[in-house]
């Protein structure tokens, strides 16, 4: 079974702090993603990478960046919390190849800024 | 932008009725099509994609695909109290890596 684990289930920080979200995955996957889900507006991508040292802005990139140094690990960093980054973060990994596009999906992180 | 719209719900059905959830997408080029379900609390797991126009079933599963309206649905026969879940439509981006997800339709399943 492939495994996408993430650091920590539940976060709370304060405003201002750097935050580190961690993401790990054992399959081997060429991809990486970074969500965020909130109520009613469903997952929207901040960040993927589809090789080592490679990234790519998703659709809400602002006040987040990203680090790949392995291919099992990519890392979310928060560069200074605020409140509206209160969210549920998910981590998930997909292979490569044209018909596996798949996601599989860590169990997430709720992070609450206070 | 581009966008999957999903009914928000709830769609309540009784068990062992058949529950139709439905999908439409903006991007023309998707080859791609994906169903997860998500409990509450949980994180979304995969339970269907399909790639080519028509029906493809698993097992009390069926999606069905029309690329020329654009459209993607999920049938789920003799629904049980655990498929109470939330249910998200998500395409692939024609040519890239990008997943786009519809905010998702919670379904309860009255027993």
């Amino acid at each position: 079974d492939v495994k996408v684990t993430q650091s920590s289930r539940y976060l709370v920080k304060r405003t201002g702090e750097k935050v580190f979200l961690e993401c790990v995955q054992d399959m081997d996957h060429e991809n990486m993603f970074w969500y965020r889900q909130d109520p009613g507006l469903g997952l929207r991508l901040i960040y993927f990478s589809y090789d080592v040292k490679m990234k790519e802005k998703g659709d809400i990139p602002e006040g987040y960046s990203v680090s790949r140094e392995k291919k099992e690990r990519f890392s979310l960093i928060l560069e200074s919390a605020s409140t509206n980054q209160t969210s549920m973060y998910l981590c998930a990994s997909s292979p490569l190849a044209r018909d596996n596009e798949k996601l599989f999906f860590g169990s997430g992180t709720q992070l609450s800024v206070l | 932008q581009k966008e999957v719209e999903q009914n928000s719900g709830p769609l309540s059905v009784p068990e062992g009725a058949i529950a139709s959830l439905n999908c439409t997408y903006s991007d023309r080029g998707s080859q791609s099509f994906f169903w997860y379900r998500q409990y509450s609390g949980k994180s979304p797991e995969l339970i269907m994609f399909i790639y080519s126009n028509g029906d493809k079933e698993d097992g009390r599963f069926t999606a069905q695909l029309n690329k020329a309206s654009q459209y993607v649905s999920l049938l789920i026969r003799d629904s049980q109290p655990s498929d109470s879940a939330t249910y998200l439509c998500a395409v692939n981006e024609s040519g890239g890596f990008k997943t786009i997800f519809g905010a998702g339709t919670r379904l309860f399943v009255k027993a």
